[in-house]
């Protein structure tokens, strides 16, 4: 059954710490994003990768990071720098050529304390 | 930079009524448009595309065509079902920097029986 796992769906930190949001595929997609949606707005990119071992940043970069060690996996950290990390965050892949479709995960809602 | 401008929401038609959401955009060039719909707690599903002027797509009832001479892509649907409550983004992926895409802020809808 092929997709995309965000886990968990509901997550609670406490201010000033550190967290990781999961992504995991199995399209065997090579590019991989990350969104954030708050209410009444669009999605905004936070991080993409086209290809293992590569990242680049997105619109609102500033206080997150992330890994892409593995093809199947690209996790978001959000840092203590992230001044309101409370939002709902979207992990993406897209298909190759020219089809080049975005398809979603199920998303994490996030909510710091 | 490209930009996406939805009609703002949110909308509340009551069951069996005529929906247009309209959407504009701004960018270079001709980009793909698509039309995404969320679910109440879920991710982005694709609901509808077009990659070039004048073209047309439909899914489950609702249509859009891609007007260049406008710069719309509005969403349309002859009558709406209560499933059809969720909340509809419209977007682009323009000829630059082509794995982007750039989101309209949504619109919430709401059908009523």
């Amino acid at each position: 059954d092929g997709g995309i796992t965000q886990s968990p769906k509901y997550l609670f930190r406490k201010e000033g710490q550190n967290v990781t949001l999961s992504c995991e595929q199995n399209l065997n997609h090579d590019a991989m994003y990350w969104y954030r949606q708050d209410p009444g707005q669009g999605l905004r990119l936070i991080y993409y990768s086209q290809i293992v071992n590569d990242f680049q940043k997105g619109d609102i970069a500033e206080g997150y990071s992330v890994s892409r060690e593995k093809k199947e996996s690209f996790p978001l950290t959000v840092t203590s720098a992230q001044k309101n990390p409370t939002a709902f965050y979207l992990c993406a892949t897209r298909s190759p050529g020219g089809n080049n479709e975005q398809f979603f995960g199920p998303g994490t809602r996030l909510t710091v304390l | 930079g490209d930009s996406v401008t939805q009609m703002e929401g949110p909308v509340t038609l009551s069951e069996e009524a005529f929906l247009t959401i309209n959407c504009t955009y701004t960018a270079t060039g001709y980009p793909s448009l698509f039309w995404y719909v969320q679910y109440p707690g879920e991710g982005l599903q694709l609901l509808l595309k077009a990659t070039k002027a004048d073209d047309k797509g439909s899914n489950k009832g609702f249509e859009a065509t891609y007007r260049k001479e406008t710069t719309s892509f509005h969403l349309e649907k002859g009558s709406v079902q209560v499933s059809d409550s969720a909340v509809y983004f419209c977007a682009l992926r323009g000829i630059q920097g082509a794995q982007k895409l750039v989101f309209g802020q949504g619109t919430r809808l709401t059908i009523n029986p």
